[in-house]
Protein backbone atom coordinates (compact mmCIF):
# COMPACT_ATOMS: atom_id res chain seq x y z
CA UNK A 1 0.00 0.00 0.00
CA UNK A 2 0.74 3.83 0.24
CA UNK A 3 2.19 5.12 3.06
CA UNK A 4 3.62 8.31 4.25
CA UNK A 5 4.80 8.81 7.33
CA UNK A 6 6.22 12.12 9.82
CA UNK A 7 6.12 12.59 13.27
CA UNK A 8 3.06 14.25 14.93
CA UNK A 9 4.43 17.17 16.63
CA UNK A 10 7.88 18.91 17.04
CA UNK A 11 8.89 21.95 19.46
CA UNK A 12 11.67 24.17 18.83
CA UNK A 13 13.06 27.72 20.15
CA UNK A 14 12.39 30.90 18.57
CA UNK A 15 15.76 31.48 16.63
CA UNK A 16 16.81 27.67 16.18
CA UNK A 17 17.06 24.91 12.93
CA UNK A 18 14.32 22.32 13.11
CA UNK A 19 14.04 19.37 10.37
CA UNK A 20 10.80 17.27 10.01
CA UNK A 21 11.93 14.35 8.48
CA UNK A 22 8.95 11.72 6.59
CA UNK A 23 9.76 8.22 5.07
CA UNK A 24 6.86 7.60 1.93
CA UNK A 25 5.88 4.21 -0.26
CA UNK A 26 4.13 5.16 -3.23
CA UNK A 27 3.16 3.32 -6.22
CA UNK A 28 5.36 5.18 -8.33
CA UNK A 29 6.69 8.56 -8.06
CA UNK A 30 6.68 11.72 -9.71
CA UNK A 31 7.99 13.77 -6.85
CA UNK A 32 7.79 14.92 -3.20
CA UNK A 33 6.24 18.27 -1.60
CA UNK A 34 5.94 19.89 1.41
CA UNK A 35 3.02 22.37 2.28
CA UNK A 36 2.45 24.50 5.37
CA UNK A 37 -0.66 24.60 6.94
CA UNK A 38 -1.94 26.91 9.64
CA UNK A 39 -5.11 26.36 11.40
CA UNK A 40 -8.41 26.52 9.94
CA UNK A 41 -6.70 27.39 6.48
CA UNK A 42 -5.77 25.46 3.31
CA UNK A 43 -2.25 24.37 2.73
CA UNK A 44 0.40 26.48 1.36
CA UNK A 45 3.19 25.45 -1.20
CA UNK A 46 6.49 25.31 0.39
CA UNK A 47 8.62 22.94 -1.80
CA UNK A 48 9.31 20.42 -4.31
CA UNK A 49 11.71 17.86 -4.93
CA UNK A 50 11.35 15.28 -7.72
CA UNK A 51 15.93 14.68 -8.29
CA UNK A 52 17.63 13.76 -5.01
CA UNK A 53 19.34 16.38 -2.84
CA UNK A 54 18.71 19.84 -1.22
CA UNK A 55 16.71 22.48 -2.90
CA UNK A 56 17.35 25.64 -0.86
CA UNK A 57 14.61 28.63 -0.59
CA UNK A 58 15.50 31.07 2.11
CA UNK A 59 15.09 30.04 5.44
CA UNK A 60 13.27 26.47 4.21
CA UNK A 61 15.02 23.67 2.98
CA UNK A 62 13.92 20.27 1.47
CA UNK A 63 15.74 17.23 1.20
CA UNK A 64 14.85 14.00 -1.09
CA UNK A 65 16.67 10.66 -1.25
CA UNK A 66 14.47 8.48 -3.03
CA UNK A 67 16.41 5.29 -3.18
CA UNK A 68 15.86 5.72 1.06
CA UNK A 69 12.32 6.83 0.58
CA UNK A 70 13.41 9.84 2.60
CA UNK A 71 12.55 13.91 2.43
CA UNK A 72 13.18 16.17 4.80
CA UNK A 73 11.94 19.90 5.45
CA UNK A 74 14.83 22.40 7.21
CA UNK A 75 13.58 25.42 8.07
CA UNK A 76 16.37 27.90 9.76
CA UNK A 77 16.16 31.63 11.70
CA UNK A 78 12.49 29.89 13.02
CA UNK A 79 9.94 32.36 13.64
CA UNK A 80 7.20 32.29 15.97
CA UNK A 81 4.99 32.51 13.01
CA UNK A 82 6.21 29.21 11.62
CA UNK A 83 4.58 27.93 14.31
CA UNK A 84 1.66 25.74 12.19
CA UNK A 85 1.53 21.50 10.39
CA UNK A 86 3.35 21.07 7.85
CA UNK A 87 2.04 18.41 5.33
CA UNK A 88 4.73 16.05 3.60
CA UNK A 89 3.26 14.99 0.31
CA UNK A 90 4.58 12.16 -2.49
CA UNK A 91 2.85 12.31 -5.72
CA UNK A 92 2.31 8.78 -7.57
CA UNK A 93 2.20 7.44 -10.50
CA UNK A 94 -1.16 8.79 -11.46
CA UNK A 95 -0.22 12.08 -10.08
CA UNK A 96 -2.13 12.52 -7.40
CA UNK A 97 -1.07 13.26 -3.93
CA UNK A 98 -0.73 11.23 -0.87
CA UNK A 99 -0.84 12.88 2.20
CA UNK A 100 1.10 12.58 5.54
CA UNK A 101 -0.66 13.18 8.86
CA UNK A 102 1.35 16.44 9.10
CA UNK A 103 4.27 17.63 11.59
CA UNK A 104 2.82 19.93 14.13
CA UNK A 105 5.49 22.80 14.64
CA UNK A 106 5.18 24.42 18.10
CA UNK A 107 7.81 27.76 18.39
CA UNK A 108 8.71 28.71 21.96
CA UNK A 109 10.05 31.87 22.90
CA UNK B 1 -0.21 31.72 -9.63
CA UNK B 2 -3.59 30.22 -10.50
CA UNK B 3 -6.34 30.56 -8.18
CA UNK B 4 -9.07 28.68 -6.65
CA UNK B 5 -11.90 30.09 -4.81
CA UNK B 6 -14.43 27.78 -2.48
CA UNK B 7 -17.71 29.37 -1.70
CA UNK B 8 -19.04 29.55 1.60
CA UNK B 9 -15.70 29.49 3.72
CA UNK B 10 -17.94 28.70 6.51
CA UNK B 11 -21.02 27.01 6.75
CA UNK B 12 -23.62 25.68 9.83
CA UNK B 13 -26.56 23.51 9.17
CA UNK B 14 -28.91 21.43 10.82
CA UNK B 15 -28.80 17.18 11.08
CA UNK B 16 -30.73 16.24 7.91
CA UNK B 17 -29.97 18.97 5.32
CA UNK B 18 -28.36 19.47 2.63
CA UNK B 19 -25.31 21.61 1.64
CA UNK B 20 -23.58 22.45 -1.53
CA UNK B 21 -19.84 23.82 -1.89
CA UNK B 22 -18.48 25.36 -4.99
CA UNK B 23 -14.98 24.97 -6.04
CA UNK B 24 -13.95 27.58 -9.15
CA UNK B 25 -11.00 28.04 -10.78
CA UNK B 26 -10.90 31.74 -11.10
CA UNK B 27 -8.42 32.61 -14.07
CA UNK B 28 -7.76 28.63 -15.80
CA UNK B 29 -9.92 26.04 -17.02
CA UNK B 30 -9.88 22.63 -14.92
CA UNK B 31 -10.98 19.46 -16.26
CA UNK B 32 -10.19 17.52 -13.19
CA UNK B 33 -10.52 18.53 -9.40
CA UNK B 34 -9.77 16.76 -6.64
CA UNK B 35 -12.19 16.72 -3.31
CA UNK B 36 -10.15 16.51 0.24
CA UNK B 37 -11.95 16.00 3.48
CA UNK B 38 -10.10 16.80 7.00
CA UNK B 39 -10.88 15.95 10.22
CA UNK B 40 -9.15 18.16 13.22
CA UNK B 41 -5.52 17.02 13.43
CA UNK B 42 -5.67 14.40 10.56
CA UNK B 43 -4.23 14.58 7.10
CA UNK B 44 -5.92 15.34 3.65
CA UNK B 45 -7.77 12.39 2.68
CA UNK B 46 -9.10 12.29 -1.01
CA UNK B 47 -12.75 12.01 -1.05
CA UNK B 48 -13.55 11.85 -5.11
CA UNK B 49 -12.03 13.02 -8.39
CA UNK B 50 -14.31 15.37 -10.30
CA UNK B 51 -14.28 15.23 -14.27
CA UNK B 52 -15.84 17.77 -16.21
CA UNK B 53 -18.72 16.07 -18.58
CA UNK B 54 -18.28 13.12 -16.73
CA UNK B 55 -19.36 11.17 -13.54
CA UNK B 56 -16.79 11.87 -10.75
CA UNK B 57 -14.43 8.77 -9.59
CA UNK B 58 -14.83 8.19 -5.67
CA UNK B 59 -12.10 6.75 -3.66
CA UNK B 60 -13.00 3.72 -1.39
CA UNK B 61 -15.21 4.26 1.74
CA UNK B 62 -16.79 7.18 0.15
CA UNK B 63 -20.59 7.16 -0.46
CA UNK B 64 -21.19 8.62 -3.90
CA UNK B 65 -24.92 9.03 -3.19
CA UNK B 66 -24.31 11.02 -0.10
CA UNK B 67 -21.81 13.28 -1.72
CA UNK B 68 -22.60 14.41 -4.75
CA UNK B 69 -20.05 16.02 -7.17
CA UNK B 70 -20.74 18.06 -10.18
CA UNK B 71 -18.75 19.16 -12.88
CA UNK B 72 -21.10 21.29 -15.05
CA UNK B 73 -18.07 23.45 -16.63
CA UNK B 74 -14.54 23.79 -17.05
CA UNK B 75 -13.98 26.37 -14.07
CA UNK B 76 -16.49 24.73 -11.22
CA UNK B 77 -16.88 21.92 -9.40
CA UNK B 78 -19.90 21.32 -6.78
CA UNK B 79 -19.99 19.24 -3.33
CA UNK B 80 -23.14 18.29 -2.37
CA UNK B 81 -23.26 16.55 1.18
CA UNK B 82 -26.83 15.15 1.38
CA UNK B 83 -28.79 15.03 4.34
CA UNK B 84 -25.73 15.82 6.46
CA UNK B 85 -25.11 14.65 9.94
CA UNK B 86 -22.95 15.67 12.64
CA UNK B 87 -20.08 13.39 11.72
CA UNK B 88 -20.16 15.28 8.34
CA UNK B 89 -18.63 18.50 9.99
CA UNK B 90 -15.57 18.67 8.60
CA UNK B 91 -12.97 20.86 6.67
CA UNK B 92 -13.46 20.14 2.86
CA UNK B 93 -10.90 21.30 0.50
CA UNK B 94 -10.75 21.18 -3.44
CA UNK B 95 -7.78 21.61 -5.80
CA UNK B 96 -7.02 21.53 -9.48
CA UNK B 97 -4.16 19.40 -10.35
CA UNK B 98 -1.38 20.88 -12.83
CA UNK B 99 -2.31 22.20 -16.07
CA UNK B 100 -1.06 20.01 -19.48
CA UNK B 101 2.81 21.13 -19.63
CA UNK B 102 2.83 22.51 -16.45
CA UNK B 103 5.03 21.68 -13.74
CA UNK B 104 3.57 19.39 -10.94
CA UNK B 105 4.31 21.25 -7.90
CA UNK B 106 1.66 23.49 -9.60
CA UNK B 107 -1.42 22.65 -7.41
CA UNK B 108 -3.62 24.89 -7.01
CA UNK B 109 -5.99 24.59 -3.50
CA UNK B 110 -8.92 26.30 -2.70
CA UNK B 111 -9.12 27.95 0.75
CA UNK B 112 -11.50 25.10 2.25
CA UNK B 113 -15.14 25.24 3.63
CA UNK B 114 -15.61 24.45 7.49
CA UNK B 115 -18.86 22.67 7.40
CA UNK B 116 -20.43 22.02 10.96
CA UNK B 117 -24.08 20.13 11.17
CA UNK B 118 -25.96 20.17 14.53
Amino acid sequence: GQNIDQPTEMTATEGAIVQINCTYQTSGFNGLFWYQQHAGEAPTFLSYNVLDGLEEKGRFSSFLSRSKGYSYLLLKELQMKDSASYLCAAMDSNYQLIWGAGTKLIIKP
Amino acid sequence: GAVVSQHPSRVICKSGTSVKIECRSLDFQATTMFWYRQFPKQSLMLMATSNEGSKATYEQGVEKDKFLINHASLTLSTLTVTSAHPEDSSFYICSAPPLAGALPNEQFFGPGTRLTVL
